[in-house]
């Protein structure tokens, strides 16, 4: 079945720096959406990306929809304590219902 | 917009014991979602529903795991009989359907089967 690849597993970083993560995939995507989750809490949707090449920002975090429609993107500029937690891709490929696969996410520590 | 509401937040139950897990969607959302997460296997869709109709279970892991949405307000997950493997957080969520609606999770329901 479809998989995403979602790289890196975790970061540990200081204050202010920025961060990277990416998702790859084998199989074609439509969407590509980026979701944080809180620790006792679900995943809460970042950003939305709905056509290739498409880069989109919110705040200080920016995402992009490669242009192969197999891969996204995303990065935190400057980034502060309260971005620690986990960062999820997911990938829709159903023209009809919203169906989602995700990543398996990316543990952020953000050191003060 | 109160969001997707999960009850209950945490269930501890015994090996054998019937589970139900509830979730009522975002008003004027018609597509439902019901997820697994793991630490080892991360979130897994279980079912999805499209205006009340069960659409695709074909992650649902046995028989002992049902779904149900009688209305578009309410849909049910339950696990008879339970087992400590299918201990996990299990998220609702629901969309307005369409490749343009994103899902929208519930805080999820922690499950502890011993």
């Amino acid at each position: 079945g479809q998989q995403l690849n979602q790289s890196p597993q975790s970061m540990f970083i200081q204050e202010g720096e920025d961060v990277s993560m990416n998702c790859t995939s084998s199989s074609i995507f439509n969407t590509w959406l980026w979701y944080k989750q809180d620790p006792g809490e679900g995943p809460v949707l970042l950003i939305a990306l709905y056509k290739a090449g498409e880069l989109t920002s919110n705040g200080r975090l920016t995402a992009q929809f490669g242009i192969t429609r197999k891969d996204s993107f995303l990065n935190i500029s400057a980034s502060i304590p309260s971005d620690v937690g986990i960062y999820f891709c997911a990938g829709g490929s159903s023209s009809n219902t919203g169906k989602l696969i995700f990543g398996q996410g990316t543990t952020l520590q953000v050191k003060p | 917009d109160a969001g997707v509401i999960q009850s209950p937040r945490h269930e501890v139950t015994e090996m054998g014991q019937e589970v139900t897990l509830r979730c009522k969607p975002i008003s004027g959302h018609n597509s439902l979602f019901w997820y697994r997460q793991t630490m080892m296997r991360g979130l897994e869709l279980l079912i999805y529903f499209n205006n009340n109709v069960p659409i695709d279970d074909s992650g649902m892991p046995e028989d002992r795991f049902s779904a149900k949405m009688p209305n578009a307000s309410f849909s049910t997950l339950k696990i008879q009989p339970s087992e400590p493997r299918d201990s996990a957080v299990y998220f609702c969520a629901s969309s307005k359907g369409g490749p343009d609606s994103p899902l929208h999770f519930g805080n999820g329901t922690r499950l502890t089967v011993t």
